[in-house]
């Protein structure tokens, strides 16, 4: 069973802070891992995506992968109150990916 | 603008009854999905279609049917079988190559059981 798993939050942070989410996976053999973020009754929508071990830097958005460790982290920079929404982290193998169930972000003023 | 575009946006089902969710893409994208989504929880999925007249099961397809008659077009039919519908339905796809694209969700189609 691939299993990802992400803290469900929330995780609450100031306007201007670095907002920090993290989701680990179990299949080692997981190729892509995405970033997707879901407003409240909204769909998702892609906003990273990374394949290789590293940083991998968009706008104030950055994706870390560590594949020894079974990692995948997103960085938000400057973290704006528009940025309040879930997370959900997607890792895939062969063709199917797995979801994380998703961590809250709140970003007060 | 290419999208998905999912109808209706809102959905309500009497016991027993069939209802078709409507699923449409004009990103000329191969890979079609239909997941589910309820509070709390991650995204489940239930069928995905690879190439046109081709479909496999996911996690969870008791309940539900699909088909894939036209590149555009996955329309998923929740039967009276499936007892707990109520759940927010997302239709995705996906361009081809194996891996290494990401989702495009359509806007979504929220069940509910009256």
């Amino acid at each position: 069973q691939k299993e990802v798993e992400q803290n469900s939050g929330p995780l609450s942070v100031p306007e201007g802070a670095i907002a920090s989410l993290n989701c680990t996976y179990s299949d080692r053999g997981s190729q892509s891992f995405f970033w997707y973020r879901q407003y409240s009754g909204k769909s998702p929508e892609l906003i990273m995506f990374i394949y290789s071990n590293g940083d991998k830097e968009d706008g104030r958005f950055t994706a870390q992968l560590n594949k020894a460790s079974q990692y995948v982290s997103l960085l938000i920079r400057d973290s704006q109150p528009s940025d309040s929404a879930t997370y959900l982290c997607a890792v895939k193998g062969s063709y199917i990916p797995t979801f994380g169930r998703g961590t809250s972000l709140i970003v007060h003023p | 603008d290419g999208g998905i575009t999912q109808s209706p946006k809102y959905l309500f089902r009497k016991e027993g009854q069939n209802v078709t969710l409507s699923c449409e893409q004009n990103l000329n994208h191969d890979a079609m999905y239909w997941y589910r989504q309820d509070p709390g929880q991650g995204l489940r999925l239930i069928y995905y279609s690879q190439i046109v007249n081709d479909f496999q099961k996911g996690d969870i397809a008791e309940g539900y049917s699909v088909s894939r008659e036209k590149k555009e077009s996955f329309p998923l039919t929740v039967t009276s079988a499936q007892k707990n519908p109520t759940a927010f339905y997302l239709c995705a796809s996906s361009r081809p190559g194996q891996g290494i694209y990401g989702y495009t969700f359509g806007s979504g189609t929220r069940l509910t059981v009256v």
